[in-house]
């Protein structure tokens, strides 16, 4: 199976500070890399598709960056806000329909 | 908007049970999966489909089976349940590439008693 790593598992951040986290994956094994945030009670929620090296993405305060070749992909958050407490997930596509996902990183922004 | 839609939210069964879980998205995706969601285990591939009437196995498919009669239902089987197949389970669907995102249902809490 394969392993998609994702550091670090929890973070409490307070609100108005910007934060990062880190999803890992085997450099030879990639097609796409997809981030999702899930909140308490509700679906998870697609943030991102990333499918080239070098690849950076926005959707308002929220990034991510993509590095193929060493395996990894940075999420970044800039001023949390409490309503970014969630879990967020990244899941690694192979072109067999199949999407393999890290635990995820659980974070709380306090007021 | 996608819209997955799962037919129920909370479900409590009993070890034993023939336990159906159903999934409906009005998309017209050519794919659909089912997940369970344990605490400290990530999101896990029970199966998928990837078409009508096809299936396939995905990380932990013991103890579940599937059905895909029409393209926009995708049935989650537990032929027997038993208490360690207490989980939430959620159903998604997405279009046949994989570089779309995935699209959740709310999820299923169910409890096997």
């Amino acid at each position: 199976i394969l392993n998609v790593e994702q550091s670090p598992q929890s973070l409490h951040v307070q609100e108005g500070d910007s934060t990062n986290f880190t999803c890992s994956f085997p450099s030879s094994n990639f097609y796409a890399l997809h981030w999702y945030r899930w909140e308490t009670a509700k679906s998870p929620e697609a943030l991102f598709v990333m499918t080239l090296n070098g690849d950076e993405k926005k959707k308002g305060r929220i990034s991510a960056t993509l590095n193929t070749k060493e395996g990894y992909s940075y999420l970044y958050i800039k001023g949390s806000q409490p309503e970014d407490s969630a879990t967020y997930l990244c899941a690694l596509y192979l072109p067999n329909y199949k999407l393999t996902f890290g635990k995820g990183t659980l974070l709380t922004v306090n007021p | 908007d996608v819209k997955v839609t799962q037919s129920s939210r909370y479900l409590v069964k009993r070890t034993g049970e023939k336990v159906f879980l159903e999934c409906v998205q009005d998309m017209d995706h050519e794919n659909m999966f089912w997940y369970r969601q344990d605490p400290g285990l990530g999101l896990r591939l029970i199966y998928f489909s990837y078409d009508v009437k096809m299936k396939e196995k995905g990380d932990i498919p013991e103890g579940y089976s599937v059905s895909r009669e029409k393209k926009e239902r995708f049935s989650l089987i537990l032929e027997s349940a038993s208490t360690n197949q207490t989980s939430m389970y959620l159903c998604a669907s997405t279009p046949g590439s994989g570089n779309q995102p995935q699209h959740f249902g709310d999820g299923t809490r169910l409890s096997i008693l």
